[in-house]
């Protein structure tokens, strides 16, 4: 059964700054996916990853995917406020399977 | 507009009180599920379904049914809502080739 950590759970950080948020599964999971929920919203789609090495860019943030190593980061380069949200993970479960299994999220504060 | 429409967006019920939540999408996805969200605990899945007719259980099923008649919609059923049924419900779906998902706005449901 495929279980997804994220860490950290809470990051606040200042405006400028870099950081990198982890996301580690526990199974061979296909495909890779990275959310945005602002609060009292709705999640937004960011990366779809679908490969080993794949790597994705969206402004300040960038994803990457190692299969082998059953990580993605989602990396966040010189922080602005706007980016504070909750970050969310999610992987295929059982190879094919339409099922997401979700991370438990990323609180970020960017603060000025 | 692309969109996955949810209604109602906020309801207070009764424990026993039978209620649906709709979800529609105008997208022709094939794969429709249902979330539930909780602080602490994320995003996890109810049901979903893979096409027309064809259902399948979630992480927590129990307490819920769904139906899949037409493609565009997918309606949540609580049969006999009790207060653990409070939560914070997202429906989404996705194209089944490539499994980014589109979410709903969100159902916040109390049962009192």
């Amino acid at each position: 059964e495929l279980k997804v950590e994220q860490n950290p759970l809470f990051l606040s950080m200042q405006e400028g700054k870099n950081y990198t948020i982890y996301c580690n599964y526990s199974t061979t999971s296909d495909r890779l996916y990275w959310y945005r929920q602002d609060p009292g919203k709705s999640l937004e789609s960011l990366f779809v990853l679908l490969s080993n090495g794949a790597v994705k860019q969206e402004g300040r943030l960038m994803a990457s995917l190692d299969t082998k190593a059953r990580l993605s980061t989602l990396h966040i380069t010189a922080a602005v406020h706007d980016l504070s949200a909750t970050y969310f993970c999610a992987g295929d479960s059982q190879g094919g399977s339409e099922k997401l299994v979700f991370g438990k999220g990323t609180k970020l504060t960017v603060n000025p | 507009e692309a969109q996955v429409t949810q209604n109602p967006r906020y309801l207070i019920t009764v424990t026993g009180k039978k209620l649906t939540v709709t979800c529609s999408q105008n997208m022709n996805h094939e794969y429709m599920s249902w979330y539930r969200q909780d602080p602490g605990l994320g995003l996890r899945q109810i049901y979903y379904s893979m096409n027309v007719e064809v259902t399948d259980k979630g992480d927590v099923p129990e307490g819920y049914k769904v139906s899949r008649k037409e493609k565009r919609n997918f309606p949540l059923i609580l049969e006999s809502p009790s207060p653990n049924q409070t939560s914070l419900y997202f429906c989404a779906s996705g194209r089944r080739s490539y499994n980014e998902q589109f979410f709903g706005p969100g159902t916040r449901l109390t049962v009192l």
